[in-house]
């Protein structure tokens, strides 16, 4: 059972476009929802992170939308650039101390220049 | 501050031998560090969970008798991949958990090919 659903699997954007990426969570014990964000060959490394208390987080060109009822999370990517093309997973944990994250499947963003 | 290394960052080895893979946390202790693995195009899957001492806990279908995690310290957690096989080729990925914190810190990966 696949407990955090991501899409599109795929995304092409034009260089200066809005990329959005959504996730779907089942557990609602989960209660850290982070993205990060992957080069070729790479480690993941965190773009961004959001607590079910806020409906919204933004850090610089990275906002992440949180619908609690609704059990889904969003990461847009404002004027996006060439240098933003990675793959990027959406992540979610349970509230306690030391737990895994269960991440969704990944998208591929292009930016075309 | 909060660096996770990983040791080798890529290795080639023969069938049936057997590899270590090395993750350290530089600058903070890691009550928690975990080991994912992750084929091409895919996502990150959980292997196993390691806390410092303690025996690791790992997910389901992963063999525990094959690959074998040794969590030393607060600051060092090891990837044994026992008789590898070509199959066992991917990507290792180890991440670590502060003892103040939720943020899960990863390394750079090892990519390892068994031929």
């Amino acid at each position: 059972q696949q407990q955090v659903k991501q899409s599109p699997q795929s995304l092409i954007v034009q260089k200066g476009g809005i990329s959005i990426i959504n996730c779907a969570y089942e557990n609602t014990a989960f209660d850290y929802f982070p993205w990060y964000q992957q080069f070729p060959g790479k480690g993941p490394a965190l773009l961004i992170a959001i607590r079910p208390d806020v409906s919204e987080k933004k850090e610089g060109r990275f906002t992440i939308s949180f619908n609690k009822s609704a059990k889904q999370f969003s990461l847009h990517i404002m004027d996006s650039q060439p240098g933003d093309s990675a793959t990027y997973f959406c992540a979610a944990s349970k509230k306690e101390a030391g737990t895994a994250l269960i991440f969704g499947k990944g998208t591929t963003l292009s930016v075309s220049s | 501050g909060a660096v996770v290394s990983q040791h080798p960052s890529w290795v080639i080895c023969k069938s049936g031998t057997s590899v270590k893979i090395e993750c350290r946390s530089l600058d903070f202790q890691a009550t928690t560090m975990f080991w994912y693995r992750q084929f091409p195009k895919q996502s990150l899957m959980l292997m196993a969970t390691s806390n410092e001492g303690s025996k690791a806990t790992y997910e389901q279908g992963v063999e525990k008798d094959k690959f074998l995690i040794n969590h030393a310290s607060l600051t060092l957690s090891t990837l044994t991949v026992t008789s590898a096989h070509p199959e066992d080729s991917s990507f290792y990925i180890c991440s670590a958990i502060r003892a103040s914190g939720d943020e899960q810190f990863f390394g750079p990966g090892t990519r390892l090919t068994v031929l």
